[in-house]
């Protein structure tokens, strides 16, 4: 089945404490990104990757990293989180860079920064 | 700034009702305009989209309309059903080259409720 899978689906964490958020695809995809959504704002792309070892800045990317070193995985990393990261994350994939073809999304992490 | 507003945030229809969400964009760059679907503890997912050489496009009971010269486009859902409840995203795209050149930009969701 194609998916996106993203790990953990729930965590609580305190202020500080360097987190990963692993994100694979099965679909081998060429484009990832990762999206926090926070009501009344939509979704918002932190980071994406055209490719293996290609990422850019998304609209908001403070405090946070992400790195592709292989084609199906993308971890979303937070250094040092603190507690306005406190958002439900969501991490995409499509098969090329063209806005115009589907993305598919994971189910989501919904973080919480104490 | 490239944005895309949508509204109204929240919307309740009864089962049976035309349930109707509106999204504006100011960029005439964009050229791809998807709707995305999500469910509760879900990723959203893609439920329609169309491109600006036409007006409207319809997938069952789901419709698109597109008013290029006043940059708004619409979600029409027919004869709303209970199961249709979810959070809908206007999305819009440019694929015509540019920094801006693939990246999907969102509205900031509806959530639809459907009363049985």
């Amino acid at each position: 089945e194609a998916q996106v899978t993203q790990n953990p689906r729930y965590l609580i964490t305190v202020t500080g404490k360097k987190l990963t958020v692993t994100c694979s695809q099965n679909m081998n995809h060429e484009y990832m990104s990762w999206y926090r959504q926070d009501p009344g704002l939509g979704l918002r792309q932190i980071y994406y990757s055209m490719n293996v070892e290609v990422t850019d800045k998304g609209d908001v990317p403070e405090g946070y990293k992400v790195s592709r070193k292989e084609k199906r995985n993308f971890p979303l990393i937070l250094e040092s989180p603190s507690p306005n990261q406190t958002s439900l994350y969501f991490c995409a994939s499509r098969r090329g860079v063209g806005g115009n073809q589907p993305q598919h999304f994971g189910d989501g992490t919904r973080l919480s920064i104490l | 700034q490239q944005q895309v507003k949508q509204s109204p945030q929240s919307l309740i229809v009864q089962k049976g009702g035309i349930s109707i969400i509106n999204c504006a964009y100011e960029n005439t760059a964009f050229d791809y305009f998807p709707w995305y679907q999500q469910f509760p503890g879900k990723g959203p997912a893609l439920l329609i989209a169309i491109r600006p050489d036409v007006s409207e496009k319809k997938e069952g009971r789901f419709t698109i309309s597109f008013n290029k010269s006043a940059k708004q486009f619409s979600l029409h859902i027919m004869d709303s059903q209970p199961g249709d409840s979810a959070t809908y995203f206007c999305a819009a795209s440019i694929n015509a080259g540019g920094t801006s050149y693939g990246k999907l930009t969102f509205g900031q969701g509806t959530i639809l409720t459907v009363h049985p």
